[in-house]
């Protein structure tokens, strides 16, 4: 059963660059035609998709996000990572990992999430 | 962007009842290439993930209990809780997978009478 683990810093300054983790387990993160999206959650509100790394050989961005966003993947350690730049306190939110397959594009697997606070 | 929008906000229903939860998309979700929409369902719990419960419109994920079913085509889509049960109390969201960005409704918390 594949499971996913979000990882990073809790906490970032305002300007500062937002990086996290998803760690894969139970099956290989390139192993498949996958997507692996990064999706968020600011408290108390609804679900904001951010991109997707496809392992056909593509990424997608949301465009309220294009200019920040970066989504990659590393076989060798079957992660997957976001980067998200010159954040501010509307970047405060859940971050979680997920993915789809190439067929079945909806999310199937889910990370637990975690919180990532901007703040000085 | 494809904009999903759900009705109500919130919903209170008593245990043993049916729940219907509506969602809307600004244009079609459906694919006339694979005949399919392209339309899930997630249920999420405080302090959770959303886990999925329903894709393409109407196909119920692996483990998901039969008194949820999902209908619709196109732009209108329902997702309906038959028997309302305690475990059910969450919110649910449905996101269109057609085209990207990918978006979420805003969501539905269901709640017991």
């Amino acid at each position: 059963q594949v499971q996913l683990q979000e990882s990073g810093p809790g906490l970032v300054k305002p300007s500062q660059t937002l990086s996290l983790t998803c760690s894969v387990s139970g099956g290989s993160i390139s192993g498949a035609l996958y997507y692996w999206s990064w999706i968020r959650q600011r408290a108390g509100k609804g679900l904001e998709w951010i991109g997707r790394f496809y392992t056909g050989g593509s990424t997608n961005y949301n465009p309220s996000l294009k200019s920040r966003v970066a989504i990659s993947l590393d076989t060798s350690k079957n992660q997957c990572s976001l980067k998200l730049s010159f954040v501010t306190a509307a970047d405060t939110a859940v971050y979680y990992c997920a993915r789809g397959r190439q067929l079945d594009p909806y999310f199937d697997h889910w990370g637990p999430g975690t919180l990532v606070t901007v703040s000085s | 962007d494809i904009v999903m929008t759900q009705s109500p906000d919130s919903l209170a229903v008593s245990l043993g009842e049916r729940a219907t939860i509506n969602c809307k998309s600004s244009q079609s979700v459906f694919s006339s290439s694979s005949n399919k929409n392209y339309l899930a369902w997630y249920q999420q719990k405080p302090g959770q993930p959303p886990q999925l419960l329903i894709y393409w419109a109407s196909t119920r994920e692996s483990g998901v209990p039969d008194r949820f079913s999902g209908s619709g085509s196109g732009t209108d889509f329902t997702l309906t809780i038959s028997s309302l049960q305690a475990e059910d109390v969450a919110v649910y969201y449905c996101q269109q997978y057609e085209g990207t960005p990918w978006t979420f409704g805003q969501g539905t918390k269901v709640e017991i009478k």
